[in-house]
């Protein structure tokens, strides 16, 4: 079953609005990580948040993470429309190897 | 190479055939993946080979699916028997170098008829 799971399936902003997009997950990791994928093909890695740290900051982006509530954010800020795309939240569970495990993703659309 | 490079692009097979897809990993990667993602959906793990050590197969959703990899770099992943189930676009990642981060290819798109 998907380690990850994303909430919302699906967000419909305008641009220069933010983005915010959860991630919640089952079991202890070593780190999460968030990817963008366009119109279906490869993914793009955004940033990577250790299990040790709190907050992340990459450009527009802000990621957050809750391990005791086993949940992370993704917020966009100052969405443009080329932001339009999949978000996933992908973890890297704490068993000795960096096995990815992906959730169903977030479906961005950021209107002009 | 530059980047994780997958073949073919696209792929359109006849229900019943075998079929084989290439991933070359980015040079030096020790770590190399395979999803699945069906139209709309997250990504499905499939397998995970790690330098040496034996590989995680534990999401090859049948026996009709394996894969290989040789001399710790190319991977081949290969469908017997195609399904229209299998229909779907397959994912290649590497990752190595101690950053955790994955590199991933540009996917080949199967369409079983």
């Amino acid at each position: 079953s998907q380690q990850g799971e994303e909430d919302p399936q699906a967000l419909s902003i305008q641009e220069g609005e933010n983005a915010t997009m959860n991630c919640s997950y089952k079991t202890s990791i070593n780190n999460l990580q968030w990817y963008r994928q366009n119109s279906g093909r490869g993914l793009v890695h955004l940033i990577l948040i250790r299990s040790n740290e709190r907050e992340k900051h990459s450009g527009r982006l802000r990621v957050t993470l809750d391990t005791s509530k086993k949940s992370s954010s993704l917020l966009i800020t100052a969405s443009r429309a080329a932001d339009t795309a999949s978000y996933f939240c992908a973890t890297d569970f704490s068993g000795g190897y960096n096995k990815l495990i992906f959730g169903a993703g977030t479906r961005l659309a950021v209107h002009p | 190479g530059a980047g994780v490079s997958q073949s073919p692009s696209n792929k359109v097979t006849e229900k019943g055939k075998d079929v084989e897809l290439r991933c070359d990993p980015i040079s030096g990667h020790t770590a190399l993946y395979w999803y699945r993602q069906s139209l709309g959906q997250g990504l499905e793990f499939l397998i995970y080979f790690q330098g040496n050590s034996a590989p995680d197969k534990s999401g090859l959703p049948s026996d009709r699916f394996s894969a290989e990899r040789t001399g710790g770099s190319v991977s081949t992943l290969t469908i017997q028997r195609t399904q229209q189930e299998d229909s779907a676009v397959y994912l290649c990642a590497s990752s190595g170098g101690g950053q955790g981060k994955s590199f991933f290819g540009q996917g080949t798109r199967l369409t079983v008829v």
